[in-house]
């Protein structure tokens, strides 16, 4: 079976400095990878989704995410916070086949002004 | 409307009521889950439906089932909860199943008093 980690489940950075919040996976396969955003009280916002076509996918909001084979890993960065990022962040890993999509336990995400 | 909704957006209940949480999916999809978010734990999946046939049960207890009348529509039953039920319950939609990304419903805020 699939596993996200994400390290860190909270990331404090301030408002313009870089964003980097970590996910790594385990497959011996290729899978797909997502990032999702939670803002209070709602539901979870896609922000990427790698499928193979290019290693540097970029998403909404200014966020772009990194595949690393070598690595297993999807990190996502921003390279300026705003205060409107501050949010909930998931990393998800999904099999081509199967139902299963499988979420890492989210990085919280705060913005200092 | 678009996207996914649900409703409703908050719920109190006893533990002898018994209720209904209401998804609906305007997006054309095949496969709808619903998931149980609790503060502090990771997102857990509970029931995967794809082309209205239950593919999923994820060991959930009894005093959730789930309806899926048509593709367009998913339902969870509710009687006889626990506190510890108090949770948000997510519900998303995919194109197909498998390596397709989610789109969430903003959730239902359920609190079992």
């Amino acid at each position: 079976a699939q596993s996200v980690t994400q390290l860190g489940s909270h990331v404090s950075v301030s408002e313009g400095a870089l964003v980097l919040l970590r996910c790594n996976y385990s497959s011996s396969v290729p899978p797909y990878l997502f990032w999702y955003v939670q803002y209070p009280n709602q539901g979870l916002q896609l922000l990427l989704k790698y499928t193979s076509a290019a290693t540097l996918v970029k998403g909404i909001n200014g966020f772009e995410a990194e595949f690393k084979k070598s690595e297993t890993s999807f990190h996502l960065t921003k390279p300026s916070a705003h205060m409107s990022d501050a949010a909930e962040y998931f990393c998800a890993v999904s099999e081509d086949t199967g139902n299963q999509f499988y979420f890492g336990t989210g990085t919280s995400l705060t913005v200092i002004p | 409307e678009t996207g996914v909704t649900q409703t409703p957006r908050h719920l109190v209940m006893g533990m002898t009521n018994k209720k209904s949480l209401k998804c609906e999916q305007h997006l054309g999809h095949n496969a709808m889950y619903w998931y149980k978010q609790s503060a502090k734990k990771p997102l857990e999946l509970m029931f995967v439906y794809s082309l209205e046939e239950r593919v999923e049960n994820n060991s959930v207890p009894s005093r959730f089932s789930p309806e899926c009348p048509n593709s367009s529509h998913l339902f969870l039953h509710l009687h006889t909860l626990q506190p510890e039920d108090s949770a948000l319950y997510l519900c998303a939609s995919s194109q197909r199943q498998g390596g397709y990304e989610q789109y969430f419903g903003p959730g239902t805020r359920l609190t079992v008093t």
